[in-house]
């Protein structure tokens, strides 16, 4: 079992719905959970990072995460064709920062 | 980039061969933190740097070296290349470690023939 797992997709939503991205954790010790956007041949920006059991929203962009069930979500509201790009979720476990393979979303107009 | 560049960008170069990346960083972040990321596995830590002269492993440190002389500089060194290693490398620094967020460089390709 992988530390952190993703659906590699590919996630195609139409320009204006709602992508929900999900990541889950086989650590129950993991204490912060991040997520980072990669477009193609670019290197990962942080989009948001999360601490506490509920949601934590930024703009259009929510994270969501359950402790209880290892498991942490982004979703992306009115999405737009900009939001193509591969989504990582990160957690740390023991200081150091570990990586799902990401999930790639198309954002079709 | 947040301050964060990476020489060189591209390198081809063949198996046997020693090979160097450099990483550069205006911010004056303690921690430095090389990475691999390969289709299927994601970023994966190589080494990483909590200080001038102090480092320690990641979770794919063999074939790997690194070093730190100056805050703002931390090398990784192939020191016989494979073509194992062929993947994109990412340089990332942190204020903290174990909680904070990490900031990327914007990579380098390397093709080990």
């Amino acid at each position: 079992q992988k530390e952190v797992e993703q659906n590699s997709g590919p996630l195609s939503v139409p320009e204006g719905a709602i992508a929900s991205l999900n990541c889950t954790y086989s650590d129950r010790g993991s204490q912060s959970f991040f997520w980072y956007r990669q477009y193609s041949g670019k290197s990962p920006e942080l989009i948001m990072f999360i601490y506490s059991n509920g949601d934590k929203e930024d703009g259009r962009f929510t994270a969501q995460l359950n402790k209880a069930s290892q498991y942490v979500s982004l979703l992306i509201r009115d999405s737009q064709p900009s939001d193509s790009a591969t989504y990582l979720c990160a957690v740390i476990r023991n200081n150091d920062m570990r990586f799902g393979a990401g999930t790639r979303l198309t954002v079709k107009p | 980039d947040a301050g964060i560049t990476q020489s060189p960008r591209h390198k081809v170069t063949e198996t046997g061969t020693p090979v160097t990346l450099r990483c550069h960083q205006t911010e004056n972040h303690r921690y430095m933190y090389w990475y691999r990321q390969d289709p299927g596995h994601g970023l994966r830590l190589i080494h990483y740097s909590y200080g001038v002269k102090d480092t320690d492993k990641g979770e794919v440190s063999d074939g790997y070296s690194v070093s730190r002389s100056k805050t703002e500089d931390f090398l990784l060194t192939l020191e016989s290349a494979t073509s194992s290693q062929t993947s994109v490398y990412f340089c990332a620094i942190s204020d903290t470690r174990g909680t904070d967020t990490q900031y990327f460089g914007p990579g380098t390709r390397l093709t080990v023939l």
